[in-house]
């Protein structure tokens, strides 16, 4: 089946640092999409992506859409303590896996004073 | 804005005993999907339904049997559950199966 590897797995920054984390396929992928996992709560969309090279931003966060399909990062800027979570890419495969969307493992963020 | 609600919030079952997760959107959206997350494996689709009356399997689903006989619910079954199936049980809906999803606050199985 479809595969994604996320990486850092963890991440241990300071406040006002910005983060950097992405996710590599090994097929091609129709949408990506980007969620933050507080702790005891379901997964949260933060951005979606849906055309090759596609750049999109949130407040302080931005995500692009690799040009090959295979990938896609998430940047956060100067990061805030709520920031704390986990990040999880996730994406849409192609036609006859288009409606199964595959996670990654996930970032897990701590951000310190 | 009640979204995705999952119930139970928590559970605890002994080997072999059955059990239903319920889950209910009210957003009027056709597709819903149930994932399970173990720790350090992201989340892996169990089971999705593109409609009401048509359910698939997804990347796990021996175990687990669903039904969608109405577009707000999608109940999960577990007929004999196992301690392999200790874990955490997301529902997720959305207008299609390449929208993105709405995710419930999930539930907490503990199969002893």
């Amino acid at each position: 089946g479809q595969q994604l590897n996320q990486s850092p797995q963890s991440m241990f920054i300071q406040e006002g640092e910005d983060v950097s984390m992405n996710c590599t396929s090994s097929s091609i992928f129709n949408t990506w999409l980007w969620y933050k996992q507080d702790p005891g709560e379901g997964p949260v969309l933060l951005i979606a992506l849906y055309k090759a090279g596609e750049l999109t931003s949130n407040g302080r966060l931005t995500a692009q859409f690799g040009i090959t399909r295979k990938d896609s990062f998430l940047n956060i800027s100067a990061s805030i303590p709520s920031d704390v979570g986990i990040y999880f890419c996730a994406g849409h495969g192609r036609a006859g896996t288009a409606s199964k969307l595959t996670f990654g493992t996930g970032t897990r963020l701590q951000v310190t004073l | 804005n009640a979204g995705v609600t999952q119930t139970p919030k928590f559970q605890v079952l002994k080997t072999g005993q059955s059990m239903t997760l319920q889950c209910a959107q009210d957003m009027n959206h056709e597709y819903m999907s149930w994932y399970r997350q173990d720790p350090g494996m992201g989340l892996r689709l169990i089971h999705y339904s593109v409609g009401a009356g048509i359910t698939d399997q997804g990347e796990v689903p021996n175990g687990y049997n669903v039904s969608r006989s109405t577009t707000e619910d999608f109940p999960l079954r577990l007929l004999s559950a196992a301690p392999s199936q200790t874990s955490v049980y997301f529902c997720a809906s959305s207008y299609a199966g390449t929208q993105p999803q709405h995710f419930g606050d999930g539930t907490r199985l503990s199969i002893l």
